[in-house]
């Protein structure tokens, strides 16, 4: 079945680090990615939809310049949190589906803490 | 704006028992989705649902979409413990893109002998 790949798995690092988080479709291409943050015990919240070969498209309130995506090949997304605070610490967990319509699959997330 | 809302958020089961998850949406959609997720870790689908009056079963869970009332229910037959998890469900506004999903704010569920 349809395998999205999300590395690395747990990161901690400190305060004005930035953070790349990987995202890759391992047996499909997939044209949009989506990138979602959900915070301890809370849902998840679309943060912006990645299109290979082209400008993200953020979602109202997510920082364009804080987060910064960028989709080069129809297998890799990837999302860098810049200049991370304590306050983006969450887990980050990325999207992709193999066809129109079919469900989209997910990452195993990327759990974010900034100290 | 989208809304996506789930009833009830926390969910005490036996097991053996039945009950159903409902899930209420705001906008027009026939795109709803069903996902559960286990403590840590990520999401895993369960259903999809495309059209008004899809049903869907899976071992004790069945989810059913009926788009005039915007409402999708995820139905749970004799419980066992192995279903303790969170569910969430998700809508995919109509007229956009694919897999640009709102949630509903998760049903924990807890099944205990």
């Amino acid at each position: 079945g349809a395998v999205v790949s999300q590395h690395p798995s747990w990161v901690i690092c400190k305060s004005g680090t930035s953070v790349k988080i990987e995202c890759r479709s391992l047996d499909f291409q997939a044209t949009t990615m989506f990138w979602y943050r959900q915070f301890p015990k809370q849902s998840l919240m679309l943060m912006a939809t990645s299109n290979e070969g082209s400008k993200a498209t953020y979602e109202q309130g997510v920082e364009k310049d804080k987060f910064l995506i960028n989709h080069a090949s129809l297998t890799l997304s990837t999302l860098t949190v810049t200049s991370a605070h304590p306050e983006d610490s969450s887990f980050y967990i990325c999207s992709a589906a193999p066809g129109t319509g079919q469900p989209q699959h997910f990452g195993d997330g990327t759990r974010l803490s900034i100290l | 704006e989208l809304k996506v809302e789930q009833n009830p958020l926390f969910l005490s089961m036996q097991e053996g028992k039945n009950y159903t998850i409902y899930c209420n949406y705001s906008t027009t959609s026939d795109r709803l989705y069903w996902y559960r997720q286990d403590p840590g870790k990520s999401l895993e689908s369960l259903f999809v649902l495309l059209s008004n009056g899809a049903v869907k079963q899976e071992g004790r869970l069945m989810a059913s979409l009926d788009t005039k009332a915007r409402l999708s229910t995820l139905h749970i037959t004799a419980a066992v413990h192995d279903l303790s998890a969170t569910y969430f469900c998700a809508v995919d506004l109509t007229g956009t893109s694919y897999g640009k999903l709102t949630f509903g704010q998760g049903t924990i569920l807890t099944v205990h002998p």
